[in-house]
């Protein structure tokens, strides 16, 4: 149980084009679930908490303009890089809250940039 | 954005040796958790910790929430060749529904 999946697991795009990542719970709902990036050799840095019905918080320094968050569903999160740029190119990882505290991640988008 | 402080960052060791590594902070977590992560893929859960002085194993894994509530370490022990990659620790403070803190990751390389 408790699978998270995300979609596409790699992009590549033209810088100043936008691009939508979905992070779905296939077998829970999720109310809140987070989103996070991945530089090469890096630890994950939070980058925004994505609520369900509701705005999604970002954490500091990080542009609410550029990475747009939609949580319209229990079981749907989108994350959109708007108006994508070399230096957005990472790993862009959702994970969800399932039950207690637990966190389960998706496998992840690879973007890149050119 | 805040990190804790894992170690070490990499390490090279024999198969069949033991393995530990430790995270410290200088706050308070509520929950310590300890992730794998292969190339290309998102982390998967290995051991979560919810309680001070909590000691808990998953195989050949064993990892503890220290007393202070500020360190946590994750040993393995036997090492075998499918235990290569990337090991994170995260924190939790706790109050809701907040995202993790991660550590910077141990690289596990082990020779033949």
């Amino acid at each position: 149980g408790a699978v998270v999946s995300q979609h596409p697991s790699r992009v590549i795009c033209k810088s100043g084009t936008s691009v939508k990542i979905e992070c779905r719970s296939l077998d829970f709902q999720a109310t809140t679930m987070f989103w996070y990036r991945q530089f090469p050799k890096q630890s994950l840095m939070l980058m925004a908490t994505s609520n369900e019905g509701s705005k999604a918080t970002y954490e500091q320094g990080v542009e609410k303009d550029k990475f747009l968050i939609n949580h319209a569903s229990l079981t749907l999160s989108t994350l959109t890089v708007t108006s994508a740029h070399p230096e957005d190119s990472s790993f862009y990882i959702c994970s969800a809250k399932a039950t207690g505290d637990l966190r389960t991640f998706g496998s992840g988008t690879r973007l890149t940039v050119v | 954005g805040q990190q804790l402080n894992q170690s070490p960052q990499s390490m090279f060791i024999q198969e069949g040796e033991d393995v530990s590594m430790n995270c410290t902070s200088s706050s308070i977590f509520n929950t310590w958790l300890w992730y794998k992560q292969d190339p290309g893929e998102g982390p998967v859960l290995l051991i979560a910790l919810y309680k001070a002085g909590e000691l808990t194993s998953n195989g050949r894994l064993t990892a503890q929430f220290g007393t202070t509530r500020k360190d946590s370490f994750l040993n393995i022990s036997a090492s075998i060749p499918s235990d290569v990659g990337i090991y994170f620790c995260a924190g939790r403070r706790g109050g809701g529904a907040d995202g993790l803190t991660f550590g910077k990751g141990t690289h596990l390389i082990i020779q033949p």
